[in-house]
């Protein structure tokens, strides 16, 4: 199974600021990832698919990079609505992976 | 608009047995590929099943292999999750995901989730 690294585990940024996560794929995974924005209580809500198509409705404030095995999710001017966790996921193969997540924080 | 929502969550005891259901509207289902993931408390995602559009190509996560059946009903509009011999580890809400047809690894809309809890 390929296996996701996410980092940092949680992270606090104040309004405006520009927040990075990134994910590391066990090996190569051409451009299938993806992430996902989970608010507290609710289902995961695709983001960013293809390593770096920014979904219908999703601001353009995220966007994503990354090929192979490394991939980054940049939050550029961090709003209040965006405390959330961020998970990537590996979309290349069966069975489907994800990172352990990166719960995000307004200072 | 896309809608998946999900039942059949409820306390059961180590042992026991549980079916989820999961109703979509919105697009045609028939044509969709689906998945089933959960999230244990507090914890992050696992993918556990998904089916094809045919209903005969499924695939497990090694966790559930052998104890869990996902199968589907596209005159219902439905997909399930037979879930078997259940252990306290499979403590967790369940979510019903669509599988994206350029990409059938890519769960692109996700049901609010059902709850199981396994304890004596």
């Amino acid at each position: 199974d390929i296996q996701m690294t996410q980092s940092p585990s949680s992270v606090s940024a104040s309004v405006g600021d520009r927040v990075t996560i990134t994910c590391r794929a066990s090996q190569g995974i051409s451009s299938w990832l993806a992430w996902y924005q989970q608010k507290p209580g609710k289902a995961p809500k695709l983001l960013i698919s293809a390593a770096s198509s920014l979904q219908s409705g999703a601001p353009p404030r995220f966007s994503g990079s990354g090929s192979g095995t490394d991939f980054t999710l940049t939050i550029n001017n961090l709003q209040p609505e965006d405390v959330a966790t961020y998970y990537c996921q590996q979309a290349n193969t069966f069975p489907i992976t994800f990172g352990q997540g990166t719960r995000l924080e307004i200072k | 608009e896309v809608q998946l929502v999900e039942s059949g969550g409820d306390l059961v005891q180590p042992g026991g047995s549980l079916r989820l259901s999961c109703v979509a509207s919105g697009f045609t289902f028939s044509i969709y590929r689906m998945n089933w993931v959960r999230q244990a408390p507090g914890k992050g995602l696992e993918w556990v099943s998904y089916i094809d559009t045919s209903g005969t190509g499924k695939m497990y996560a090694d966790s559930v292999k052998g104890r869990f059946t996902i199968s589907r009903d596209d005159a219902k509009n439905s997909l399930y999750l037979q879930m078997n011999s259940l252990r306290d580890e499979d403590t967790a809400v369940y979510y019903c995901a669509r599988a994206s047809q350029s990409r059938w690894q890519l769960p692109d809309y996700w049901g609010q989730g059902t709850l199981v809890t396994v304890s004596s």
